[in-house]
Order: C-alpha cells, then sequence, then structure tokens
C-alpha cells in the first residue's frame, strides 16, 4: 500500500494565481483532511470530509475550496493565491471509528507564493 | 475550548541519555492523546496513543508516555536516546466528549540527540 500520497511536492505560484492539490489514499479511510503547517503553529485544519461526497470547513478555511468526489481522493484548491498561503500542505485520512484512530499523513507539499 | 502545549520548543539530549518531551493539555472532556513525530520533508508519523485503562502507553522505536490525569499531562520519554531520534515531535489532543474527530495538534518540540 502508498497509504497516502499527494501531488505536487513543491510548488511556486505568482500572487493571484490557482492550482489544485491532489491527496490520494489506498487504505479506504473514510475521514480525510487537509492541514497547514506554519513554523511555531503546529497543525491547523482547514477542510476536511467526513465521506465521499462531502466537506466541512476546518479552523483556517478562508481562500481554500475542496471537493471530495471519490473516496480516495481529496482535492484542496487554492482561487487566487496569495503570499499568506504560503506553507507546507499537509492531507491524511483516518479510518472509523475516526475518534480514537490515529491519522496518516502524505509526504506534504510545500508551496510558495510571491 | 480544547488546547495543547508544548512548553519547550527545543529539547537537547546526549546520545544514550534519557529524553523527556513535554505536553499538557486542556479539554472539557475526557481525552485521546496522541504522539506524532515528523523527520526532515516528512509527513507527521503516528507515535502513541492513549485512549483508556494503564496510564504508561508504549509506542513505537522504544518511546513510551505517561498520561495524568491530575497534572493533564502526556509526556514523551524514552529511557535512551538515539542521534535517529532527532526530529519535531507533535502531541496532539481530542475531546472524547464533545470534540469528535476534531484534533488539537501542539506547536511541536524538536528533539536534538546529540552523538
Amino acid at each position: 500500500n502508498a497509504g497516502v500520497t499527494q501531488t505536487p511536492k513543491f510548488r511556486v505560484l505568482k500572487t493571484g494565481q490557482s492550482m489544485t492539490l491532489l491527496c490520494a489514499q489506498d487504505m479506504n479511510h473514510e475521514y480525510m483532511y487537509w492541514y497547514r503547517q506554519d513554523p511555531g503553529m503546529g497543525l491547523r485544519l482547514i477542510h476536511y470530509s467526513v465521506g465521499e461526497g462531502t466537506t466541512a470547513k476546518g479552523e483556517v478555511p478562508d481562500g481554500y475550496n475542496v471537493s471530495r468526489l471519490k473516496k480516495q481522493n481529496f482535492l484542496l484548491g487554492l482561487e487566487s493565491a496569495a503570499p499568506s498561503q504560503t506553507s507546507v500542505y499537509f492531507c491524511a485520512s483516518s479510518p472509523s471509528p475516526v475518534a480514537y484512530n490515529e491519522q496518516f499523513f502524505g509526504p506534504g507539499t510545500r508551496l510558495t507564493v510571491l | 475550548a480544547q488546547s495543547v502545549a508544548q512548553p519547550e520548543d527545543q529539547v537537547n539530549v546526549a546520545e544514550g541519555n534519557p529524553l523527556t518531551v513535554k505536553c499538557t493539555y486542556s479539554v472539557s472532556g475526557n481525552p485521546y492523546l496522541f504522539w506524532y513525530v515528523q523527520y526532515p520533508n516528512r509527513g507527521l508519523q503516528f507515535l502513541l496513543k492513549y485512549i483508556t485503562g494503564d496510564n504508561l502507553v508504549k509506542g513505537s522505536y522504544g518511546f513510551e508516555a505517561e498520561f495524568n490525569k491530575s497534572q493533564t499531562s502526556f509526556h514523551l520519554k524514552k529511557p535512551s536516546a538515539l542521534v535517529s531520534d532527532s526530529a519535531l515531535y507533535f502531541c496532539a489532543v481530542r475531546d472524547r466528549d464533545t470534540g469528535g474527530f476534531k484534533t488539537i495538534f501542539g506547536a511541536g518540540t524538536r528533539l536534538f540527540v546529540k552523538a
């Protein structure tokens, strides 16, 4: 099993450009998450999904959109990139029951917005 | 509101010495507690978790953590540190009574083990 994979690994954008980050998991997990990691701030939840076709806002959703058309994929979109969105983005998944199960993380996408 | 505090930005320890990475938490209900490790340019990897029962939890790579309800702490420990343990460590908490699957992560503690 590949676990959780993310594409691309690195990306540089100019302010105002858009892009989509792809997350895929092959563990048949119901729950998927997008986090951003900034120095000294730990991980902050952007959006999450509790199943195919469902999405919800997390702690810092502004400027991002998501879609979960297939159970194994969770896409994160930046509509109009801003320098404040420079960060490392991690996708994660977890099985049910979710409350006491750990999350499985992808390797991350390092995004720089100029 | 849920919160996690990792009071040390960095912990330095000599190889072979015991290590402790501290974590305290705040939840309105009872907690599920987790430790994750992040190596350079990698995603977070699960180390161990406390769900219920024995307060001493054993995990991967020889790590263990002790749940202390009265002190609301969940410190990560290892009896003998290795240079390869050098990494960024995150404590995380879920409120089992009210928080559902929402996980709060600490800011992280960088562990540096010197040979």
